[in-house]
Order: structure tokens, then sequence, then C-alpha cells
């Protein structure tokens, strides 16, 4: 059984400093992994999508990294900003259904 | 706005009713999802379409629990004799063949669901 487990839970940094967030799983057997961002109360927004025989993906100041056969996946955010507060949640894909973590709660402090 | 639409954003019942959300998916999109996430913890799948044919249901889908997406477009999630428990944020997303998008997922704003 696939699970997906994000260290860690909560991570507190000022402003402008770059920051890396850990995802990890259990069976490498994944179709893809995606990086998602949720606001509180909010639904969740695509961030990077990275098929399997990918090893990374950039989006601005965004860079997420896989390593299928460690079962390892890192989101690497640059120069971070307040606006960048939020809850970042990993997720591994079957053909189907995403299997997520509980993700990593980060809070920028102006 | 051409993403994925819920509706209602928020609901709240009494225990013992039913509740039925609507999810508009983006429109090429062959595949709609329905998830559910309480608070602190990542979401879970519940079940999927493939156009109009439900091709898998999680055992997190009891029997009180039911959708349907009846001409491939929009989907219904219904929940009969809502108890405490159901109480969540309910997620519908949707993506295009798997051949096409590598099966990446666009999610809708959500519902709120609160039980009294």
């Amino acid at each position: 059984k696939q699970e997906v487990t994000q260290i860690p839970a909560a991570l507190s940094v000022p402003e402008g400093e770059n920051l890396v967030l850990n995802c990890s799983f259990t069976d490498s057997a994944i179709y893809n992994l995606q990086w998602f961002r949720q606001d509180p109360g909010k639904g969740l927004t695509s961030l990077l999508l990275i098929q399997s025989s990918q090893r990374e993906q950039t989006s601005g100041r965004l860079n997420a990294s896989l390593d299928k056969s460690s079962g390892r996946s890192t989101l690497y955010i640059a120069a971070s900003q307040p606006g960048d507060s939020a809850t970042y949640l990993c997720a591994v894909s079957r053909v189907y259904q995403l299997i997520w973590g509980a993700g990593t709660k980060l809070i920028i402090k102006p | 706005d051409t993403g994925v639409s819920q509706d209602p954003r928020h609901k709240i019942t009494k225990r013992g009713q039913n509740v039925t959300f609507r999810c508009d998916p983006i429109s090429e999109h062959n595949r709609l999802y329905w998830y559910r996430q309480t608070l602190g913890q990542g979401p879970e799948f519940l079940t999927y379409f493939q156009n109009e044919a439900q091709l898998e249901k999680s055992r997190l889908l009891s029997d009180r629990f039911s959708a349907e997406r009846p001409k491939g477009s929009f989907s219904t999630l219904e929940i009969q004799r809502t108890e405490q428990g159901d109480s969540a944020m309910y997620l519908c997303a949707s993506s295009l063949l798997p051949q096409d998008s590598y099966n990446e997922q666009f999610f809708g704003p959500g519902t709120r669901l609160t039980v009294l």
C-alpha cells in the first residue's frame, strides 16, 4: 500500500530565504508526482507535475525534483515571500487516483 | 472562468439530513474525481468517472454516499442520513485521459460540509 509522508509538518522562515520541502513515498511504481498549494479553507492549486520518467520540473521560483528509486521528491522555493505562506501538499499518482501526504504548513515571516 | 467549479461552497446541515453537492469540471476533461479532506490531513480519494462511467469507488464511500455523472459533464455527490463524521471538505477534480495529460488533476474550490 502506497504511503506518502511529508516532513516537516510545519516550517517558519524569514522572508528571502531559500527553502526545501520534502516528500517521501513507499512504492516507487508511480505514474507521476504533483505538488499543490492550499490556502486556508480553500481548494488546491497545482504547482508542478513531474512525470515518472523525469527528474525535475521548474516554474518560476519553484523547482521540484523526483528520485523514484529512493522514493523521494523535494520542492525548492527560492527567495521566499510572505505570499508563499500556505500548506504545500505532494501527491503521487497511480493511473487515476492521487495518494496524498498530510502537507507542510509554511509560514514566511516578513 | 474555465476552471473546475463546485456548488455550494459551504453547507451546514443537521445530522440525519440528506445533502447533494455539484461539480462542473473543465469542459473538455473526460475524467472527474471526488476526494474528501478533513482538517490537517491530505485529501482521500472517494471515486472517479471516465465520461459517464463510474470506474472506481473507495471503501470510504459507504452505502450512504452516491455519485453520478449522468451525461459525462457535471457530477453530483449525495450523502444520505448525514453523520457528524461526514463533516469535511469535499473536493472535485478533473483531468484529461492519462495519455493526453499524464493525469494532471485540476481542483475546484471545494464544498465545506458541517454536520451539526
